[in-house]
């Protein structure tokens, strides 16, 4: 079982909707969690970080922890067609800075 | 743009050979990490140098090594390719060491390896 799971999609969504993207996992020492966006081809991009339990809003990007069930959600509001791309959670081991991946969800926004 | 280069952008070789994929971190930056990114393994940290010293190891192979140089540019040495061992390769900088969570990792556009 990998650390950290991901629905792989795609993900389609017309434009102006809600992106709801979610991973688990499994290792209780994950204390930071990360969303990183990645366009093809090229290296990915840190969105936002939460810590611990909770939600964060940056502009139109909501991410949520839930330490009890293990559950990292990422929401997109008003989901525009350059939000397309691979979104990956992500989460650090406790030990050092190494970041483990979850396989990444590609999102489609249709105009 | 991260401001993190890496070269080439591409690498086509034979099985057998020896690559050198390189990268500067950000100015200012004294952590570099290499990652691999497949299509099967996802994107699977590789290996962690702080200013010159290995600092963290992931499920990097035998045949792969790195090194950080003085002025914190990095090469990734990968030897007796395999056809497993296409896949993108990034890497990726920080300011810090890396306790956990505080130090943001900015990553490089990626060298694309294909051995043939």
């Amino acid at each position: 079982q990998k650390e950290v799971e991901q629905d792989p999609g795609p993900l389609s969504v017309p434009e102006g909707a809600i992106v709801s993207l979610n991973c688990t996992y499994s290792n209780s020492a994950f204390q930071y969690f990360m969303w990183y966006r990645q366009y093809s081809r090229k290296g990915p991009e840190l969105l936002m970080y939460t810590y611990s339990s909770g939600n964060k809003e940056d502009g139109r990007f909501t991410a949520q922890v839930d330490k009890s069930s293990k559950y990292i959600s990422l929401f997109i509001r008003d989901s525009q067609p350059s939000d397309s791309a691979t979104y990956l959670c992500a989460s650090p081991k406790a030990a050092g800075n190494k970041l483990t991946f979850g396989g990444g969800t590609r999102v489609l926004v249709k105009p | 743009d991260s401001g993190v280069t890496q070269t080439p952008k591409h690498l086509i070789t034979a099985t057998g050979q020896r690559v050198t994929l390189r990268c500067s971190p950000r100015s200012g930056d004294l952590s570099v990490y290499w990652y691999q990114q497949s299509l099967d393994q996802g994107l699977q940290f590789l290996i962690q140098y702080y200013n010159g010293e290995e600092r963290a190891k992931g499920n990097i192979l035998e045949r792969f090594s790195a090194q950080q140089f003085p002025d914190l540019h990095s090469e990734l040495n990968l030897s007796s390719l395999e056809l497993g061992d296409s896949a993108l390769y990034f890497c990726a900088s920080s300011v810090a060491a890396g306790v956990a969570g505080t130090d943001t990792q900015y990553f490089g556009p990626g060298t694309r390896l294909t051995v043939l």
